[in-house]
């Protein structure tokens, strides 16, 4: 079982809004910053969102991120059928030491 | 650009030593963390440790009685031994640059899956 609780998976179609959840901790979340990573199959994972709302060079901004308390969540609108993959957060934990990783929502795109 | 990738025998027998190797191409391992990461079928992901290129390194404490990751910055690679495995350790294993203090994981290696197994 994942110290970071997301669901498994959501469906929606094409050009709407979805929002992924990641619950945690005042070790984890609640204390420091939240990742997020998209994993296309057979694909390395690549990171989405860094620091909360972050995003890379080459990441859309149809992609955001947000966090309030020991949660976080994943915003994507405009969705696509690329946008099809396998989502996770993560952040660091203060008890571990280490990296706390959510189970990964599986995003379908309809 | 910074790339990963993982190798290593796919199957291993229980009871064995698991062994694998992250070679780092673009870009130098000096300077960086470098964490690994696994994911059995069908679970989540579970951080494994990492290893400052120096040598420094911090263990997940499930793991960390059987688990010893090193670093050899002449061949740019990092290496991963895991002792004593059982099926349990059946997963597909990444490496990754950074993730530690709050850092993100990036970038991954695509990754290797290794199956325990008689």
């Amino acid at each position: 079982q994942s110290v970071l609780t997301q669901p498994p998976s959501a469906s929606v179609t094409p050009g709407q809004r979805v929002t992924i959840s990641c619950s945690g901790g005042s070790s984890n979340i609640g204390n420091n910053y939240v990742h997020w990573y998209q994993q296309l199959p057979g694909a390395a994972p690549k990171l989405l969102i860094y620091r909360n709302h972050q995003r890379p060079s080459g990441v859309p901004d149809r992609f955001s991120g947000s966090k309030s308390g020991t949660s976080a969540s994943l915003a994507i609108s405009g969705l696509r059928s690329e946008d099809e993959a396998q989502y996770f957060c993560a952040a660091w934990d203060d008890s571990l030491s280490g990296v706390v990783f959510g189970g990964g929502t599986k995003l379908t795109v309809l | 650009q910074v790339q990963l990738q993982e190798s290593g025998p796919g199957l291993v027998k229980p009871s064995e030593t698991l062994s694998l190797t992250c070679t780092v191409s673009g870009g130098s391992i000096s300077g960086y963390y470098w964490s690994w990461i696994r994911q059995p079928p069908g679970k989540g992901l579970e951080w494994i440790g990492f290893i400052y290129y120096n040598g420094g390194t911090d263990y997940n404490p499930s793991l960390k009685s059987r688990v010893t990751i090193s670093a050899d910055t002449s061949k740019n690679q990092l290496s991963l031994n895991l002792r004593s495995v059982t099926a349990a350790d059946t997963a597909v294993y990444h490496c990754a640059r950074d993730g530690v203090g709050g850092q993100p994981l990036q970038p991954w290696g695509q990754g290797t899956l290794v199956t325990v197994s008689s």
